[in-house]
């Protein structure tokens, strides 16, 4: 099983919608990261949390240390959401490790 | 800032040979990182530095690896030699501190293909 669990794996949304990702982990961490990758490649850190909640433009990031549960939330989706999100911890023992990323298409 | 600065941006090289990625981390950072992303196997953490020390190398893949950092401003990753299954996009990464409240910042990635 896998330390870092994310769902869904792809998405499919229409311009507007609220979008939820969760990841799940398995281990004791300090810090949670959601990443976003585009089409190009480019990797860019969107949130890191310890504790509670953090909101950025249309943003929010949750997590709930004790249920080891985190969400990305999208409100008000546009096109240019269109990207992987990518849950990753940070441990100890092995600086960051990723989730399999969630696939997010939003149509027009 | 100029971010974190990756070359080659793209490689293509024949199995054998010698590969080697650069990586300049933002100045100030004193963690730096090699992560390697397939589509196998998703992102993963190759080896991390902290102030020019390898911390964790216990994701290099094998001895045809290796990665120094003999500078606060310059890393490399050697591949020698390289096989087709090294072909994978490698990112670097930095960041002023390993824990909670301080962001990572990525590189644009160096893409390698084996042939």
């Amino acid at each position: 099983k896998n330390e870092v669990e994310q769902s869904p794996q792809n998405l499919t949304a229409q311009e507007g919608e609220f979008i939820t990702i969760n990841c799940s982990y398995s281990v004791g961490i300090s810090a949670l990261h959601w990443l976003q990758q585009h089409p190009g490649g480019g990797i860019v850190s969107l949130f890191m949390l310890s504790s509670g909640k953090k909101k950025h433009g249309r943003l929010i990031a949750t997590i709930n240390i004790q249920e080891k549960h985190s969400s990305l939330h999208i409100t008000a989706s546009h096109p240019r959401d269109s990207a992987v999100y990518i849950c990753a911890v940070l441990t100890g023992r092995r600086a960051l490790t990723f989730g399999s990323g969630t696939r997010l298409q939003v149509q027009p | 800032d100029a971010g974190v600065i990756q070359s080659p941006r793209h490689e293509v090289t024949e199995m054998g040979q010698e590969v080697t990625l650069r990586c300049k981390p933002i100045s100030g950072h004193d963690y730096l990182f090699w992560y390697r992303q397939t589509m196998m196997r998703g992102l993963e953490l190759l080896i991390y530095f902290n102030n020019n020390v390898p911390i964790d190398d216990s994701g290099m893949p094998e001895d045809r690896f290796s990665a120094k950092m003999p500078n606060a401003s310059f890393s490399t990753l050697k591949i020698q030699p390289s096989e087709p299954r090294d072909s994978a996009v490698y990112f670097c990464a930095s960041s002023s501190r390993l824990n909670s409240g301080n962001t990572i910042y990525f590189g644009e990635g160096s893409w390698l293909t084996v042939v």
